[in-house]
């Protein structure tokens, strides 16, 4: 079946920009996390969704970050007003296990010039 | 421990040889300890999922064992191949309705 899929795949923006990243699950899976993967870095929790609301945004870096899952499937996560730190691959995944096993996504790679 | 930790932090390696990476984790409030692989281009995938002290898994040539009291875990390849070169990523999991916390991850590059 498929799996978890994100676009876009890559996206270059100026600093200041607006963007958003799309995060497609895998069908019936209600747990949907996404990270943020810097440059010699583990990937590093951002938010968590149950369903269509958040369970868990404490890893949101500030105020300029937001992710919304309206319809307990598809997310988009939002980052308004990109600063070079934002550069990064972001990682979506999708679970519905008690374990905590994720399926990724391939990512998307950000880069803010 | 406080967080995830790996080491090395990268390793090359001939066709043939074995090596092994570790993970420590917190070993207060374990639920899960995750073991992902990450090919360049590609998802992260999963390689294992280990909840008991003392589990040990295998997949081919692959296989890990679990220390929950301690709070650590090892990763062996056995006879590495050009096709494991890749990111080894450990994460550990607290419990349903948490995340995984990921350690920065082990690039392994196998010479053929």
């Amino acid at each position: 079946g498929a799996g978890v899929s994100q676009t876009p795949s890559n996206k270059v923006t100026e600093k200041g920009k607006y963007v958003e990243l799309r995060c497609d699950p895998i069908s019936g899976h209600t747990a949907l996390y996404w990270y943020r993967q810097s440059l010699g870095q583990g990937p590093e929790f951002l938010i968590y969704f149950q369903g269509t609301g958040a369970a868990d945004d404490s890893g949101l870096p500030n105020d300029r970050f937001f992710a919304v899952r309206p319809e307990g499937s598809v997310s988009t996560l939002k980052i308004q007003r990109t600063e070079r730190g934002d550069s990064a691959v972001y990682l979506c995944a999708s679970s519905a296990s008690l374990t905590g096993l994720q399926y990724f996504g391939p990512g998307t790679r950000l880069t803010v010039t | 421990i406080l967080n995830v930790e790996q080491s090395p932090q990268s390793l090359h390696v001939q066709e043939g040889d074995s090596t092994n990476f570790t993970c420590s984790f917190p070993s207060s409030n374990f639920y899960a300890l995750h073991w992902y692989r990450w090919e360049t281009a590609k998802s992260p995938e999963a390689l294992f999922v280990m909840t008991l002290n003392g589990d040990e898994k295998k997949k081919g040539r692959i296989s890990a064992t679990l220390n929950t009291k301690e709070g650590y875990s090892y990763l062996y390849i056995k006879g590495s191949q050009p096709e494991d070169s890749a990111t080894y990523l450990c994460a550990h999991y607290t419990g349903a309705n948490s995340k995984l916390t990921f350690g920065k991850g082990i690039t392994l590059s196998v010479r053929p």
